[in-house]
């Protein structure tokens, strides 16, 4: 079956240690985003990535890091530089960016310690 | 650039009865807009979307939306919700970016519970 998967589903680390969240879609979509989800804040864009070997910023994207190598993967780096890391991460992929739907895999949740 | 506002964090009504869920938009201009549902612990689903045409979207499972260009609305609504319909609900609006690509700007969500 097509679809978006996210790795780990639940994650533990320490403070000062850069995290990488795995985001791989087998529905030959060319766009993909990664969201960041906080209670009372709905979803935040981090980056986002149209075409492969491009991708760009979004509203919060100071601490964060990606790499878009393949179409098929987006891989998200959660650094040390970001301040508060504990949250909901949701990463989603379509086939038509701007008016196409939104395909989103079932989240991770990283708590930092 | 594009922004959503959805005004109420949260919504309970009755079984049976009906409900609205509010979302206001910045811009008129060709403005693409969506509805999402996210269940607890999962990834949002596309509940329905307003690209162009009759201003009355419905999705499979009850809920209808419409565009109200001169309100700069687009409420979702449902005549008679289900405790199943309980989950958190997301209006999104697409937007270019000055380099020319697309991102979905999503609103801070609603969250529907309905009670016995």
């Amino acid at each position: 079956d097509g679809g978006i998967t996210q790795s780990p589903k639940y994650l533990f680390r320490k403070e000062g240690q850069n995290v990488t969240l795995s985001c791989e879609q087998n529905l030959n979509h060319d766009a993909m985003y990664w969201y960041r989800q906080d209670p009372g804040q709905g979803l935040r864009l981090i980056y986002y990535s149209q075409i492969v070997n491009d991708f760009q910023k979004g509203d919060i994207a100071e601490g964060y890091s990606v790499s878009r190598e393949k179409k098929e993967s987006f891989p998200l780096t959660v650094t040390s530089a970001q301040k508060n890391p504990t949250a909901f991460y949701l990463c989603a992929s379509t086939k038509k960016p701007r008016t196409g739907e939104l395909f989103f895999g079932e989240g991770s949740r990283l708590t930092v310690l | 650039a594009q922004s959503v506002t959805q005004l109420d964090s949260q919504v309970p009504v009755f079984e049976e009865a009906p409900v609205e869920l509010r979302c206001n938009y910045s811009s008129s201009v060709s403005v693409y807009l969506f509805w999402y549902v996210q269940y607890p612990n999962q990834g949002l689903q596309l509940l329905l979307k307003y690209l162009s045409g009759s201003t009355l979207v419905e999705s499979i499972n009850g809920f209808e939306a419409e565009f109200n260009k001169s309100q700069t609305s687009f409420h979702l609504r449902k005549p008679s919700v289900h405790i199943s319909d309980t989950a958190e609900y997301f209006c999104a609006v697409s937007d270019q970016s000055t380099s020319g690509t697309y991102k979905y700007i999503f609103g801070t969500g609603t969250r529907l519970k309905v009670l016995a």
